[in-house]
């Protein structure tokens, strides 16, 4: 079993549409979760990150977790073209290896 | 946030020759980078991970000697693939740790031809 599930995708939704990303983990002693936006042939944006359960907003973007159910979610409201591109999760128990998935690859058509 | 500078962005290399891929952290000090190789539609791959002043600890599988990681500097660690073939063509990417947070250079595609 993979450390690091997430779906590859491709998600395509319209402009404006609410769009949401997971992963799930199976690590418990996961305690760092984060998301990365990755355009092609480019190294992977750091958006956001959160420290243990709950919920983080930055704008547009809200990131969850849940460690209950070793399940993590990356919200985009009011999507546009340019958030298309490919969305990795991350996450580390202690900042000595990050994990991450397999990215889910996004399309949001004007 | 912190920017990492990894150079160069693409090489061209031929089969048997070696490269040496350099990655900067420009306004902080990175005691921590590690260096992922990344195959089309797939995740980042760990293949090592560098502290300053110290020797690489690299994943399993991961040959050590084909891949030369040096971080000398509290800013800059090196990938030299060395004797490189076809099948060391990737795209490689750096990441450097500032406190609880990872940033990543640019990435560098390689071709060996």
């Amino acid at each position: 079993q993979k450390e690091v599930e997430q779906d590859p995708g491709p998600l395509s939704v319209p402009e404006g549409a609410i769009v949401s990303l997971n992963c799930t983990y199976s690590n418990s002693a996961f305690q760092y979760f984060m998301w990365y936006r990755q355009y092609s042939r480019k190294g992977p944006e750091l958006l956001m990150y959160t420290y243990s359960s709950g919920n983080k907003e930055d704008g547009r973007f809200t990131a969850q977790v849940d460690k209950s159910s070793k399940y993590i979610s990356l919200f985009i409201r009011d999507s546009q073209p340019s958030d298309s591109a490919t969305y990795l999760c991350a996450m580390s128990a202690n900042f000595n290896k990050f994990y991450f998935g397999s990215g889910t690859k996004l399309n949001v058509k004007p | 946030g912190a920017v990492v500078s990894q150079h160069p962005s693409w090489v061209i290399c031929k089969s048997g020759t070696s490269v040496k891929i350099e990655c900067r952290s420009l306004d902080f000090q990175a005691t921590t980078m590690f260096w992922y190789r990344q195959f089309p539609k797939q995740s980042l791959m760990l293949m090592a991970t560098s502290n300053e002043g110290s020797k690489a600890t690299y994943e399993q599988g991961v040959e050590k000697d084909k891949f030369l990681i040096n971080h000398a500097s509290l800013t800059l660690s090196t990938l030299t693939v060395t004797s490189a073939h076809p099948e060391d063509s990737s795209f490689y990417i750096c990441s450097a740790r500032a406190g609880i947070e990872a940033f990543f250079g640019q990435g560098t595609r390689l071709t060996v031809v």
